[in-house]
């Protein structure tokens, strides 16, 4: 099975701080990688897919990249509202993996 | 729009069994891949089981591999997971995702197994 270590587990942040979350892969995935958002008590929403590709509808302040085993989601200036639980998933063989998850917090 | 509603989650004892299903609209549901995801409580998300649009290819998680079985009826745009032996541990929230890759999601239903 393919593991997928995501970091940080927290992060502490401010109003129109840069983030970055970063998923690492046990083995090679391709862009075969997602990342979500969840909030409590709502669905799963996905911001990216393909490693890189904005999901419609999806701010242009979230973006991914990498490819391979490294993949990064970065919100370059942060709203009240992405303040919530992220999550990649790898989607490049069965079983599919998740990371563990970054909750991201007001500081 | 895409839009999944997930039922049939309830409380129920441990080795019992329970039947969740996802109605789909605003698609050609016949034409997409869908997978089922869980969420325990205070965890994080957990893949379960994946069905092809035909219903001809299935997966599942070790976890649940024996105990669960995926079905689709493209006839009434529907998803099913039928849970028996169930165990404590399956406690969660249970969402249908469409696609391959879980493009879309439901909002889900809850499962509790405890006696």
């Amino acid at each position: 099975d393919i593991q997928m270590t995501q970091s940080p587990s927290s992060l502490s942040a401010s109003v129109g701080d840069r983030v970055t979350i970063t998923c690492r892969a046990s083995q090679g995935i391709r862009n075969a990688l997602g990342w979500y958002q969840h909030k409590p008590g709502k669905a799963p929403q996905r911001l990216i897919y393909g490693a890189s590709s904005l999901q419609s509808g999806v701010p242009s302040r979230f973006s991914g990249s990498g490819s391979g085993t490294e993949f990064t989601l970065t919100i370059s200036s942060l709203q009240p509202e992405d303040f919530a639980t992220y999550y990649c998933l790898q989607h490049n063989s069965y079983p599919y993996t998740f990371g563990q998850g970054t909750k991201l917090e007001i500081k | 729009e895409v839009h999944l509603v997930e039922s049939g989650g309830g409380l129920v004892q441990p080795r019992g069994s329970l039947r969740l299903s996802c109605a789909a609209s605003g698609f050609t549901f016949s034409s997409y891949e869908m997978n089922w995801v869980r969420q325990a409580p205070g965890k994080g998300l957990e893949w379960v089981s994946y069905i092809s649009s035909s219903g001809k290819t299935i997966y599942y998680a070790d976890s649940v591999k024996g105990r669960f079985t995926i079905s689709r009826d493209n006839a009434k745009n529907s998803l099913y997971l039928q849970m028996n032996s169930l165990r404590v541990e399956d406690t969660a929230v249970y969402y249908c995702a469409r696609g391959y890759n879980c493009g879309y999601w439901g909002q889900g239903t809850l499962v509790i197994v405890s006696s």
